[in-house]
């Protein structure tokens, strides 16, 4: 079956605007997960979703982050007014459950310029 | 909070050498161990994972063993190719925890001919 899809793969925007970044999981898994891939922090966790239990938005770094997850499936990732800092690549990745040794499948990511 | 360093790279060596790549974490309890590998050009995977001390995971000719005493899940291949050339990421999900994963920074491995 399909993988994780996340959209675009690449994406170039001006500094101050908005962006939003697309994740399709595997069908039928139950937890998403974001994630921030860049040079200078490593990869970072952002939010997870589990069903219909509220998000653990910890690892978000400011309010201008948010994420949703509509009707369990797929989740959207939303920067407002984006700044240079936010470059990195975006990764999303499901897991067909939210136990800890479960495997998680990760997206090839969204690739983020703030120019 | 949890953490997991693993030693820096780029780690360059011949085909059929012995690789090793260190990984050490900082965690309370009995967290759950995983090697990820992200090929060029393509996504993060799981290579493999342990769930609790003295298990081994092994994949594709890979080794790791968790070492509760040492706090460490060094990765290991007796005799490497050109086609392990990949970034691999040492990380854990905390014990009590859902999986989020923490992880090191990445050790990039070029193997060449």
């Amino acid at each position: 079956g399909a993988g994780v899809s996340q959209s675009p793969s690449n994406k170039v925007t001006e500094k101050g605007k908005d962006v939003e970044l697309r994740c399709d999981p595997i069908s039928g898994h139950t937890a998403l997960y974001w994630y921030r891939q860049s040079l200078g922090q490593g990869l970072e966790f952002l939010i997870y979703f589990q069903g219909n239990s509220a998000p653990d938005k910890s690892g978000l770094p400011s309010d201008r982050f948010s994420a949703e997850r509509t009707g369990g499936s797929v989740s959207t990732l939303t920067i407002q007014r984006t700044q240079q800092e936010d470059s990195a690549v975006y990764l999303c990745a499901s897991s067909s459950n939210g136990e800890r040794y479960t495997e998680a499948f990760f997206g090839q990511g969204t690739r983020l310029t703030v120019v | 909070g949890d953490s997991v360093t693993q030693m820096e790279g780029p780690v360059t060596l011949s085909e059929e050498a012995f690789l090793t790549i260190n990984c050490t974490y900082t965690a309370t309890g009995y967290p759950s161990l995983f090697w990820y590998v992200q090929y060029p050009g393509e996504g993060l995977q799981l290579l493999l994972k342990a769930t609790k001390a003295d298990d081994k995971g092994s994949n594709k000719g890979f080794e790791a063993t968790y070492r509760k005493e040492t706090t460490s899940f060094h990765l290991e291949k007796g005799s490497v190719q050109v086609s392990d050339s990949a970034v691999y990421f040492c990380a854990l999900t905390p014990s009590g925890g859902y999986n989020k994963l923490i992880f090191g920074a990445g050790t990039r491995l070029a193997v060449h001919p």
